[in-house]
């Protein structure tokens, strides 16, 4: 079954803090791990990705890490601001796209 | 550039009727996609195309028709509008197979349908 479990549903930071959005998948199939970003009344749009050859991928304050054997992979944001607060969806990818539920994060100021 | 433009964003059908979202790119891209968003649901594929004249299911196709007459548009028809398809629709495009690259998305087209 191809199905991506992301967590947690939401997620509240205080500005300069750390947020972390986790997520699990089921196909070992999948070679395609984007996270995409989406604020109110706008499509998502690609934040950052990976491939399953690296465990880690760093752009700025974004860095996923990808654990293979355990199929699990995360966004950390270091340094949280007010700006990050959106939707964040993980994904799946390799002969379909599954998207995570989604992640709703408000960063306090 | 405008990137991926879609028509209307904001949409209220009655239940049966009928109505076609548009969706254009002006990036030249070969692949198009139309997802639905619901909720705690995560986004979901209704149909896809690889360029002008050919379009496949995705996860969630009941209900709904596309074409692709040309590389730059790719409209989504929704014939006799149940409630269960109130939802916001998204539009996207990719320059390779979106399945393995990124997807640009157009901003949405909010349909309820009573």
């Amino acid at each position: 079954q191809q199905q991506v479990k992301q967590s947690p549903q939401s997620l509240i930071v205080q500005k300069g803090g750390i947020s972390i959005i986790n997520c699990a998948y089921e196909n070992t199939a999948f070679d395609y791990f984007p996270w995409y970003q989406q604020f109110p009344g706008k499509g998502p749009a690609l934040l950052i990705a990976i491939r399953p050859d690296v465990s880690e991928k760093k752009e700025g304050r974004f860095t996923i890490s990808f654990n293979k054997s355990a199929k699990q992979f995360s966004l950390h944001i270091m340094d949280s601001q007010p700006g990050d607060s959106a939707t964040y969806f993980c994904a799946a990818g390799g002969n379909k796209l599954v998207f995570g539920a989604g992640t709703i994060l408000r960063v306090k100021s | 550039n405008a990137g991926v433009t879609q028509t209307p964003k904001f949409r209220i059908l009655k239940i049966g009727q009928s109505m076609t979202l548009q969706c254009t790119q002006d990036m030249n891209h070969n692949y198009m996609y139309w997802y639905r968003q619901d909720p705690g649901m995560g986004l979901k594929l209704i149909y896809y195309s690889v360029g002008a004249g050919i379009t496949d299911k995705g996860e969630v196709p009941n209900g709904y028709n596309v074409s692709r007459s040309t590389t730059e548009d790719f409209p989504l028809r929704l014939e006799l509008a149940a409630p269960s398809q109130t939802s916001v629709y998204f539009c996207a495009s990719s320059l390779k197979r979106g399945f393995t690259g990124e997807l640009f998305f157009g901003e949405g087209s909010r349909l309820t349908v009573l």
